[in-house]
């Protein structure tokens, strides 16, 4: 069954150091996402992205983060200055749009982000 | 009011019983409704979608209450593997999906 991948699984970080996390979706999914899950509290949606650009954004995804899809195959999380409270689960997921509104999302198993 | 709420927990309950959550959410346009499972510490995984007639997959059931934005999940029959976080999640057109905080249960032998 195909699955969406992410590197690295652990990055450990100093406080104002820049960080990519690597998501690699699903071959023929259009759209991609990030969440984050901060130690202990719930799952927060934080970007879409489809067709090259961003869709849609929470107010969380501030100007410290950005999206990219360098490639054919890779979608990438940038944090420019983390913060303490950067410290996280971050997944990535990725659809199909069937148009429906209902396309499952699958999600990766996740980057943890631990900033000192 | 939190967009979506669900049952605090933590729900313990012995092998074979029968166990049901609750989830209400705000926002009358939300348009999608899900649930996800979560084993500590790992990726969301969907359990299944919520239609507006119900529906049922095996020991789960799923049932949308629009007009009172309220939506269900019975587990029938509990195994020790259903031990886990149960996500409710909404989307409201777009692609946003908004989770509540989880519901934990506990299956115990």
């Amino acid at each position: 069954e195909p699955e969406v991948t992410q590197t690295p699984s652990h990055q450990v970080t100093q406080m104002g150091q820049e960080v990519i996390l690597r998501c690699v979706p699903i071959s023929n999914h259009l759209y991609f996402y990030w969440y984050r899950q901060i130690l202990g509290q719930k799952v927060e949606f934080l970007v879409s992205f489809y067709n090259n650009e961003i869709s849609e954004k929470s107010e969380i995804f501030d100007d410290q983060f950005s999206v990219e899809r360098p490639d054919g195959s890779n979608f990438t999380l940038k944090i420019r200055s983390t913060k303490l409270e950067d410290s996280a689960m971050y997944f990535c997921a990725s659809s199909y749009d069937l148009g429906t509104g209902r396309e499952t999302q699958y999600f990766g198993p996740g980057t943890r982000l631990l900033v000192l | 009011r939190k967009e979506v709420e669900q049952d605090p927990g933590p729900f313990n309950v012995p092998e074979g019983a029968t166990v049901a959550f609750n989830c209400t959410y705000s926002n009358s346009a939300s348009q999608s409704f899900f649930w996800y499972r979560q084993d500590c510490r790992k990726e969301p995984k969907l359990l299944m979608s919520v239609y507006s007639s119900g529906n049922e997959d095996g020991r789960f059931t799923a049932q949308l209450n629009r007009a009172s934005q309220y939506i269900s999940l019975l587990i029938r029959d509990s195994k020790l593997s259903d031990s886990a976080t149960y996500l409710c999640a909404v989307r409201t057109g777009g692609f946003k999906t908004i989770f509540g905080a989880g519901t934990r249960l506990f299956v115990k032998a």
